[in-house]
Formats: structure tokens, C-alpha cells, sequence
């Protein structure tokens, strides 16, 4: 299994405050994604990275935020919680590769949900 | 907006039989197609990689590409109850960052 930890898996917030999830891995892959997944949506990204401090929006970016200040964590951040935000979240990473071609693997999950 | 549709399912079969699940995509460049597997709760796992037109095979598992039809299909062998899940088709193209989901077709093997 690729070595990726999200955190924290469940969390129940409070619409108004800032939430920050964390993902975590220990392949040194260059790309990390964040995405969100709600029925009848599919897998939506809201920002992914492609290197230490170069990150980039998706389609769903409104109302998010990411960091990446070192290659083994990328942090998204819910800068005041709705609760259209209430979803699951999916962190991904994706090794460089020589052609770019590889693909996505994918963390546990973290279970989000806004009041 | 590149997309990558599926049929949403529920595509139901019984045990033993042959699954065949479908993909098309929209963008010409795509150049790396992928299925990945989703148990109910549980996060993507990637079943299988192709690249090149034709069919690859992965145990009981047949990936098949036709870029000319910008079609992509997984065909499951000897369906299993533990094939019951939701299988995403993913696109990447030549270059970029991305990967392009469709939104998955349920399974469900009948015992």
C-alpha cells in the first residue's frame, strides 16, 4: 500500500471555523491532490501540487486553501466552514515518473462534516 | 471541460458470469487510462494501468483501449460477490498534472 496518512479521518465541525486536514506520505512523490467526493459528483479536485511550495487550484477550489512547505505533507485548509463543505475527502499522490504517466493513489479518507 | 462518462449503473451479474464495465472519454491527447475499484466506505484502489490500444490482462481482470473510439472497458472474469463495488474510470493526458474521474459504475454480483 502507498505510504499516505490523512488526518484526522472523522472530524464534525461547526459551520463558521477553520478546519485543516493533513496528508501525510512517506514515498517522496512529487504530486499530491485533494479531492472531494459527495453522491452523484464523483471525485472533484479542489487543489493538488506538483512540488515544495507550487500548488494550483482545481475545479472546486472556492473556500479552500493549501499549503506544501516540505514533499511529505499537504494541507488543506477550510478557511470558514459551510456545510456545503460537509464531504469526504480524499488525499492523492502520484510519482513523477519519466513520462508522467502514473497514476493516482489514493489515502483512506477523511469523513468531514459541517453543522 | 475534458470529460470521462460512465454509465452509472447499478449493472448487476451473477456469480460466475463476465462483468463489462464502459468508458469513454472526450479528450483526443489522453494518453494513460487507469480503473480503480471503490468498496462502499472505503477509498479508490487502483486495479489496473493502460496505456496502449488493445487488451492488457491482470488475472481476472481485461482491460481494453481503443483510442481511435476514445473508449476504454474492464471486462471481470468468474465474477465474485467481492467484486460488488463502484469502478472509476480515470484519464490522464500527454503531459499535465491531472487525472480526469468519471463518476463510476456501480457492480453488484449476485451470489
Amino acid at each position: 500500500d502507498a505510504g499516505i496518512t490523512q488526518s484526522p479521518r472523522h472530524k464534525v465541525t461547526e459551520t463558521g471555523t477553520p478546519v485543516t486536514l493533513r496528508c501525510h506520505q512517506t514515498e517522496n512523490h512529487r504530486y499530491m491532490y485533494w479531492y472531494r467526493q459527495d453522491p452523484g459528483h464523483g471525485l472533484r479536485l479542489i487543489h493538488y501540487s506538483y512540488g515544495v511550495k507550487d500548488t494550483d487550484k482545481g475545479e472546486v477550489s472556492d473556500g479552500y486553501s493549501v499549503s506544501r512547505s516540505k514533499t511529505e505533507d499537504f494541507l488543506l485548509t477550510l478557511e470558514s466552514a459551510t456545510s456545503s463543505q460537509t464531504s469526504v475527502y480524499f488525499c492523492a499522490i502520484r510519482d513523477g515518473g519519466t513520462e508522467g504517466n502514473q497514476p493516482q493513489h489514493f489515502g483512506d479518507g477523511t469523513r468531514l462534516s459541517i453543522l | 471541460q475534458k470529460e470521462v462518462e460512465q454509465n452509472s449503473g447499478p449493472l448487476s451479474v451473477p456469480e460466475g458470469a463476465i462483468a463489462s464495465l464502459n468508458c469513454t472519454y472526450s479528450d483526443r491527447g489522453s494518453q494513460s487510462f487507469f480503473w480503480y475499484r471503490q468498496y462502499s466506505g472505503k477509498s479508490p484502489e487502483l486495479i489496473m494501468s493502460i496505456y496502449s490500444n488493445g487488451d492488457k490482462e491482470d488475472g481476472r481482470f481485461t482491460a481494453q483501449l481503443n483510442k481511435a473510439s476514445q473508449y476504454v472497458s474492464l471486462l471481470i472474469r468468474d465474477s465474485q460477490p467481492s467484486d460488488s463495488a463502484t469502478y472509476l474510470c480515470a484519464v490522464k493526458g500527454a503531459g499535465g498534472f491531472k487525472t480526469i474521474f468519471g463518476a463510476g459504475t456501480r457492480l453488484f454480483v449476485k451470489a
